[in-house]
């Protein structure tokens, strides 16, 4: 239980252009969604928190014109890499919060992002 | 992360035990989380700990001490499989309780 799908898996887009990175929560409803950055052989880094019905709230260094999260229903969140860099290749990863099953968070499965 | 700190690498014997250690400071500690990721996949749960002592789930066990900031992962009867990062993760009420990730801890498993 406590599942969150992730998509796509990976995928590679050219400079300039926009990608839409998916995460539904398949068995639960997820208020709270969090969204990650993770860099070869480095930790994941939060970019950004996203709430049910309301603006997300991004950490500090992030920028929310590039970085478009939306989430519009209990049980999906996407992320929108707009005008992408071959900087922003990386892995994001997004994370709901499980209040109720003793695990605290679950992760989507990650999406390797290549821009080229 | 809020000063969260562990070794960067690790390599044990198939069968051996390997303790991890996570070192944080934190304002108003909440929890303590320990991942397992293998390499591109998402981190998956292995352990929470928000009070003292020792936490066993079968081969892997975690500790804490919210006094000295200090908690372990040990991973018992090391299989190959278990070669991963091992991630240290705490929630703090000063940082509305999201998580913070430590840098990782990769163990390698040799034969």
């Amino acid at each position: 239980g406590a599942v969150v799908s992730q998509h796509p898996s990976r995928v590679i887009c050219k400079s300039g252009t926009s990608v839409k990175i998916e995460c539904r929560s398949l068995d639960f409803q997820a208020t709270t969604m969090f969204w990650y950055r993770q860099f070869p052989k480095q930790s994941l880094m939060l970019m950004a928190t996203s709430n049910e019905g309301s603006k997300a709230t991004y950490e500090q260094g992030v920028e929310k014109d590039k970085f478009l999260i939306n989430h519009a229903s209990l049980t999906l969140s996407t992320l929108t890499v707009t005008s992408a860099h071959p900087e922003d290749s990386s892995f994001y990863i997004c994370s709901a919060e499980v209040l109720d099953r003793g695990i605290g968070y679950t992760f989507g499965s990650g999406t390797r992002l290549t821009v080229v | 992360g809020q000063n969260i700190d562990q070794p960067t690498e690790m390599t044990a014997t198939e069968g051996a035990i390997v303790q991890i250690n996570c070192t944080y400071q934190t304002s108003g500690f909440n929890g303590l989380f320990w991942y397992q990721q293998h390499a591109g996949e998402a981190p998956t749960f292995l352990s929470y700990n928000v009070l003292d002592g020792l936490e066993e789930k079968g081969r892997f066990s975690s500790f804490l001490s919210r006094s000295k900031g200090y908690s372990y992962l040990l991973l018992k009867e090391l299989q190959m499989k278990d070669s991963a990062s091992y991630l240290c993760a705490v929630t703090e009420r000063s940082n509305d309780y999201k998580l913070s990730f430590g840098a990782g801890t990769t163990v390698t498993v040799r034969a």
